[in-house]
């Protein structure tokens, strides 16, 4: 069975990083593209950034705009998000998802997401 | 960017209702397009991709159907545990996009 659980979510002051993992089991982690995948409270779904099961190739959403960086120890098998110079913009629950296919996929599976909270 | 644009935002109906939400994209996305479910509280899930395919384990009454850049997601028959906030998502190119969601609620 795919599971996903993400952790690292909490409270930041504006201008503060953090570094979110997710934890993944159930499949082969190094064959599949992962992304994260984030909503702010009370609003709709917006991809955040994802990366290929090699690490090879990343992606971003354009408002990421070099402050976030996704990598991933498929060793360990587990995805990362370094997320810097946080703004409250960027609260919202963060989904790690699993892609099918390539990197540019729909998700199949979501972990229950961590929430970061972007406060003074 | 591919804007994704969905309608109703909103939706009222009852049990035992046909739904019908409509995803409309900027271009054409040549049916590479999925369908998510999401309840308050908990993670989206998959129920269609690729326009019109089934995820495993999804109930025979939710289906896909259109290409280019009009797409539905259609309920056959309402059921309790189907109400919720229906998302689609295109994955054509990046960025990847969502809708902005149609809640379907009780009437």
């Amino acid at each position: 069975e795919v599971h996903l659980l993400e952790f690292g979510g909490g409270l930041v002051q504006p201008g503060g990083s953090l570094r979110l993992s997710c934890a993944a089991s159930g499949f082969t982690f190094s064959t599949c593209a992962m992304s994260w995948v984030r909503q702010a409270p009370g609003k709709g779904l917006e991809w955040v950034s994802g990366i290929s099961g090699s690490g090879a190739r990343t992606n971003y959403a354009d408002f990421v705009k070099g402050r976030f960086t996704i990598s991933r120890d498929n060793s360990k098998n587990t995805l990362y998000l370094q997320v810097h110079n946080l703004r409250a913009e960027d609260t919202a629950v963060y989904y790690c998802t699993k892609m099918v296919g390539g990197t540019i996929a729909n998700f199949d599976y979501w972990g229950q997401g961590t929430l970061v909270t972007v406060s003074s | 960017d591919i804007q994704m644009t969905q309608s109703p935002s909103t939706l009222s109906a009852s049990v035992g209702d046909r739904v019908t939400i409509t995803c409309r994209a900027s271009q054409s996305l040549s049916g590479w397009l999925a369908w998510y479910q999401q309840k308050p509280g908990k993670a989206p899930k998959l129920l269609i991709y690729t326009a019109s395919t089934l995820q495993s384990g999804v109930p025979s009454r939710f289906s896909g159907s259109g290409s280019g850049t009009e797409f539905t997601l259609t309920i056959s028959s309402l059921q309790p545990d189907d109400f919720a906030t229906y998302y689609c998502q295109q994955y054509h190119s990046y960025p990847l996009t969502f809708g902005g969601g149609t809640k379907v609620d009780i009437k």
